[in-house]
């Protein structure tokens, strides 16, 4: 199976400031790479697919980058209501899907 | 536009199967290419893959919980379900339907149900 690690596993930021979360796969999935945004009691909702391509709709201060087995999502200008948990999520080893353990992100 | 509604009992006992329904509204199951999946998230925790079935009835299953699972459709009700046997504590999670959309070589999770919370308890 392969296996998706985030790090860091929580992380504080200001309002303004330029956020980083990386996902790392256990074995090359080229770039087949989602990133999902989970608020609480929500259901999650995707951000980026591909790894780098912004879903319809999304802010464009959200992006993605990577392939292989090394991924980066970026929130460029952190918003309040960006305060959520982020998940990577694997789609090369089909018909097995694997998430990572997510990055809650808070307001310093 | 598609949406999704899980519906089940919230407490299950253990060594009991965990039994679940995700009614589809706003479109029809058979229509387009899609797989119709089951996630679960325990409490402050991360999201866990269950299984997903094609309108033909084809399953695939976290091999993890592979021998546990069934994942079933039925089309004129709109429906697919999911049952779990043998459960356990470790089975006490928050659980998602959601269409597996696939375009091409992409594939992602879109919509989600809202999630409904089984507790597995004596």
């Amino acid at each position: 199976d392969i296996q998706m690690t985030q790090s860091p596993s929580s992380l504080s930021a200001s309002v303004g400031d330029r956020v980083t979360i990386t996902c790392q796969a256990s074995q090359d999935i080229s770039n087949y790479l989602n990133w999902y945004q989970q608020k609480p009691g929500k259901a999650p909702k995707l951000l980026i697919y591909d790894a780098s391509n912004l879903e319809t709709g999304v802010p464009s201060r959200f992006s993605g980058s990577g392939s292989g087995t090394d991924f980066t999502f970026t929130i460029s200008s952190l918003q309040p209501e960006d305060i959520a948990t982020y998940y990577c999520q694997q789609y090369d080893n089909l018909p097995m899907y694997t998430f990572g353990q997510g990055t809650k992100l808070e307001i310093k | 536009q598609v949406q999704l509604q899980e519906s089940g009992p919230g407490l299950v006992k253990p060594s009991q199967t965990l039994s679940l329904t995700c009614t589809v509204s706003g479109g029809s199951i058979s229509s387009g290419s899609y797989y119709w999946s089951w996630i679960r998230q325990p409490a402050g925790k991360g999201l866990e893959w269950i299984g997903r079935i094609y309108t033909s009835g084809s399953t695939n299953y976290n091999p993890s919980l592979k021998s546990r699972v069934t994942i079933s459709v039925d089309t004129s009700k709109n429906q697919f379900s999911l049952k779990l046997s043998s459960v356990t504590a470790a089975d006490t999670a928050v659980y998602y339907c959601a269409r597996d959309r696939i375009t091409g070589t992409t594939h992602w999770f879109d919509p989600w149900g809202q999630g409904t919370l089984v507790t597995v308890s004596s």
